[in-house]
């Protein structure tokens, strides 16, 4: 049972739009949760992060949103641009299980121009 | 600074046959980890290190063998290689501690793509 749910396997955008990508977690301990950035033919690249004691994180175009009591969070990005076009991520951790990451399934993004 | 080094980029392998994927990290992280991603599934923990000499299992370790002799190297083995095996695989490293809205270091290498036919 994955513990960790991007129900959205892709999203196709206008540039210049918001793209919102979803992410649902059942395991409550989990108290980090970051967001990845894949190209093709190459390893996952971090992007931006959260912790469970914040509802929002910014950084640029990026914010993160964590609503905790629907075990739930967004990324937004505003506004999308085709070199944001990737495979994103969603993962989320326990401190107590030191640093591993239990990964969602993954939300292909197409920024058309 | 090359960051996480893994080799070889691609292998075939036939039914039953061995290998050893490498990973290489010249950041002085502590912690090592081996992932492998299948379509809808993400990246899943194969298995991780908290420090040299020492390993521990993932959220699938079945099939995998890992060691790791020296802090920056972390080596994972198939023993005899199944067609459930073929994917692409990700060695990671980080840092053992981690500050607020950090991602622990976490540095991915390109990936291994291995077919097992």
């Amino acid at each position: 049972d994955q513990q960790v749910k991007q129900n959205s396997p892709s999203l196709s955008v206008q540039e210049g739009r918001i793209s919102i990508l979803n992410c649902d977690y059942t395991n409550s301990m989990f108290d980090y949760f970051l967001w990845y950035k894949k190209y093709p033919a190459e390893g996952p690249t971090f992007l931006i992060s959260i912790s469970s004691i914040k509802d929002k994180n910014e950084d640029g175009r990026f914010t993160v949103f964590l609503n905790k009591s629907a075990k739930h969070l967004s990324l937004h990005i505003v506004p999308s641009q085709p070199g944001d076009s990737a495979v994103y991520f969603c993962a989320a951790s326990r401190k107590a299980a030191g640093n591993k990451l239990t990964f969602g399934g993954g939300t292909r993004v197409l920024v058309k121009p | 600074n090359a960051g996480v080094t893994q080799t070889p980029k691609f292998r075939v392998l036939k039914t039953g046959q061995s290998m050893t994927l490498l990973c290489a990290q010249d950041m002085n992280h502590e912690y090592m980890y081996w992932y492998r991603q299948d379509p809808g599934m993400g990246l899943r923990l194969i298995h991780y290190s908290v420090g040299e000499g020492t390993t521990a299992k993932g959220e699938v370790p079945d099939g995998y063998n890992v060691s790791r002799l020296k802090k920056q190297n972390f080596l994972l083995g198939l023993e005899s290689a199944a067609p459930s095996q073929t994917s692409v695989y990700f060695c990671a490293s980080s840092y053992s501690t981690w500050g607020r809205e950090s991602n622990y270091g976490y540095t991915f290498g390109s990936g291994t793509r291995l077919t097992v036919v």
